[in-house]
């Protein structure tokens, strides 16, 4: 198994400019979701999905559009760049069920820059 | 809103020194995970702890889940360079389905 895979591993943009950030993952989890990583800021949950066809806001999710079309895939839409986001995104999935039902898999994070 | 405070927020050590960082909350949390986190990769799962008064141990880690289900602490015996990375500490409060709540983390440096 590959585990979550996440494209592309780094980014630059422009501001205004838009991109999608690609995750997907073979474990078939039914969650999956998306965190920004930011110096002394943890992780921060922008948008989830609970299954093929069901997303809903996280922590931060001004600036992103998510959908999930497929169990496996689960990719990130930055609608309009701003330097505020720039940071590092991680794509992650779980079980959803079970004892450790939030134990959460990463991907290895894309690394965006806008300026 | 849950809250989870990481301290320290920084520790350098000398390798074989043993160490302690801390996570607490005012919330109660169903289930408390560890994760490590090296340079340019995403957090790995190190342990998840569901029972309040709790202890697991991982070789030469040990962690422990608070009586009230509120904090959890990672103690290292004799940290060595590989333990080197970010520590986070994340909590699942009860009705949240799979969301996690996470603490800012514990960079940990072990010089050798």
């Amino acid at each position: 198994n590959a585990g979550v895979t996440q494209t592309p591993k780094f980014q630059v943009l422009k501001t205004g400019q838009s991109m999608t950030l690609q995750c997907a993952q073979d474990m078939n989890h039914e969650y999956m979701s998306w965190y920004r990583q930011d110096p002394g800021m943890g992780l921060r949950l922008i948008h989830y999905s609970v299954g093929a066809g069901i997303t809903d806001q996280g922590e931060v999710p001004n600036g992103y559009n998510v959908s999930r079309s497929t169990t496996e895939d689960f990719p990130l839409r930055l609608l309009s760049a701003a330097p505020s986001q720039t940071s590092v995104y991680f794509c992650a999935s779980s079980y959803g069920a079970g004892e450790f039902r939030e134990t959460q898999y990463f991907g290895p994070g894309t690394r965006l820059l806008v300026l | 809103t849950q809250l989870l405070e990481q301290s320290p927020q920084f520790l350098s050590i000398q390798e074989g020194e043993n160490l302690t960082v801390y996570c607490n909350s005012s919330s109660v949390f169903s289930s408390l995970q560890w994760y490590r986190q090296e340079p340019g990769e995403g957090p790995v799962l190190l342990v998840t702890v569901v029972t309040g008064g709790e202890v697991k141990k991982l070789k030469r880690l040990t962690f422990q889940f608070g009586d009230a289900r509120k904090d959890s602490s990672l103690h290292i015996t004799a940290a060595q360079p590989g333990d080197t990375g970010l520590y986070l500490c994340a909590g699942a409060g009860r009705g949240s389905n799979y969301k996690l709540t996470f603490g800012k983390g514990t960079l940990l440096t072990v010089n050798p």
